[in-house]
């Protein structure tokens, strides 16, 4: 079954506005990652914050995490064209088994 | 510099045909996986591999098999091909086993079963 599911779907912004995906998760985490997908292109690793972090920043991203409601966000700030494309939240939950667990993913279009 | 390399990039094959998706990875990573991406899933994950000799089952492994004889390739097949399976697929490798890295994927194979 899925375990992240973003929302919303789809986002479109005017470039230089910041861009806001959100991520909720069902079950316990030991971290989750942000992948970018370009059209025609494959995805991306963006950033990744553990189960005891907070927020994370790296560039004009920032990564915030509640595992209290076992949700992420991820905020792109003065956005670009060149921000468009599409982004994946993923969930690890244990170094044991090792694999991911993607979402569904919310495209985002920024236009010029 | 390393990648990871997908081939090919588009197919169409028939029902019932077999076909091998190749996948070709010179970071020397030990974790390789494959994904189908569809519309209203996401990825999802069909096959891994630990290591040389090491296949693991994912979610949606049903008509597909792999084979890890080192560890640089790790091929995809579509023992006979359903136009359930026309999907667009994505290989991709890791480091080291642990969740808490990053996966590096390739371009992806568009395979339409007709």
């Amino acid at each position: 079954s899925q375990q992240g599911e973003e929302d919303p779907q789809a986002l479109s912004i005017q470039e230089g506005e910041n861009a806001t995906m959100n991520c909720s998760y069902k079950t316990s985490i030991n971290n989750l990652q942000w992948y970018r997908q370009n059209s025609g292109r494959g995805l991306v690793h963006l950033i990744l914050i553990r189960s005891n972090e907070r927020e994370k920043h790296s560039g004009r991203l920032r990564v915030t995490l509640d595992t209290s409601k076992k949700s992420s966000s991820l905020l792109i700030t003065a956005s670009r064209a060149a921000d468009t494309a599409s982004y994946f939240c993923a969930t690890g939950h244990s170094s044991n088994t090792g694999k991911l667990i993607f979402g569904q993913g919310t495209t985002l279009q920024v236009k010029p | 510099d390393a990648e990871i390399t997908q081939s090919p990039r588009h197919k169409i094959t028939e029902t019932g045909r077999q076909v091998t998706l190749a996948c070709h990875q010179t970071w020397n990573h030990n974790n390789m996986f494959w994904y189908r991406q569809d519309l209203g899933h996401g990825l999802r994950l069909i096959h891994y591999s630990y290591g040389v000799h090491d296949t693991n089952k994912g979610e949606v492994s049903d008509g597909y098999s792999v084979s890890r004889s080192n560890t640089e390739d790790l091929p995809l097949t579509l023992e006979s091909a359903a136009s359930s399976q026309t999907s667009v697929y994505f290989c991709a490798s890791r480091a080291i086993r642990g969740s808490n890295q990053p996966q590096h994927f390739g371009d992806g194979t568009r395979l339409s079963i007709l």
